[in-house]
């Protein structure tokens, strides 16, 4: 059965700070890795997809990569700004487009 | 930018009320996705459909049916409600094996 754990769980970093999220995932059989977003008691924002076939995806200052073979993956965000705070959900898309979903980190960027 | 709806937003009700949580799409996506959130917790699939009249049981076991009737359409129904019901349910829909597009969520409160 897939598992996908998010480290860390929280993180709380000021404004400007380049970071990473990591995501690892236990069966590396997978079609894709999507990146969310989620904001307090909100639906998920969708901020990046990586296929398998990919090693990375950029949309502005977000960019994710992806080793299938080694089951992780990691989103860098460049020059966070307190509009970045919210929790980030990495999920593995298996066979039948199921998605299985981390626990999420939650950001918090102090201005 | 994905068009998929939730209703109600949030719901108070007693215990024992039938209830049925709304969702629909405009994309014409076969397949949809009930999620099951607890706060601060996992996203959890409860049911998902590949298509009319296409309905099956997620990984997290649920009191809650489902219907599809429609392509747009994927309301689910809880006969009676109690208060471990009280959660966030969120639903998606996806174009094949592609990403998943959210919609905003419906926070259930069973008193």
């Amino acid at each position: 059965k897939q598992e996908v754990t998010q480290i860390p769980a929280a993180l709380s970093v000021p404004e400007g700070e380049n970071l990473v999220l990591n995501c690892s995932f236990t069966d590396s059989a997978i079609y894709n890795l999507q990146w969310f977003r989620q904001d307090p008691g909100k639906g998920l924002t969708s901020l990046l997809l990586i296929q398998s076939s990919q090693r990375e995806q950029t949309s502005g200052r977000l960019n994710a990569s992806l080793d299938k073979s080694s089951g992780r993956s990691t989103l860098y965000i460049a020059a966070s700004q307190p509009g970045d705070s919210a929790t980030y959900l990495c999920a593995v898309h298996n066979a039948g487009n199921m998605l299985t979903f981390g626990g999420g980190t939650r950001l918090m960027v102090k201005p | 930018e994905a068009d998929i709806y939730q209703t109600p937003r949030y719901l108070v009700i007693g215990t024992g009320k039938k209830i049925t949580l709304e969702c629909s799409q405009t994309m014409g996506h076969d397949k949809m996705y009930w999620y099951q959130q607890d706060p601060g917790m996992e996203l959890h699939l409860i049911h998902y459909s590949y298509g009319v009249n296409s309905t099956e049981k997620g990984d997290l076991s649920s009191e809650s049916t489902v219907s599809r009737i429609r392509t747009e359409h994927f309301p689910l129904t809880l006969e009676s409600a109690r208060p471990s019901h009280t959660s966030q349910y969120l639903c998606a829909s996806s174009p094949q094996e592609y990403e998943q597009y959210f919609g905003p969520g419906t926070r259930l409160t069973v008193t």
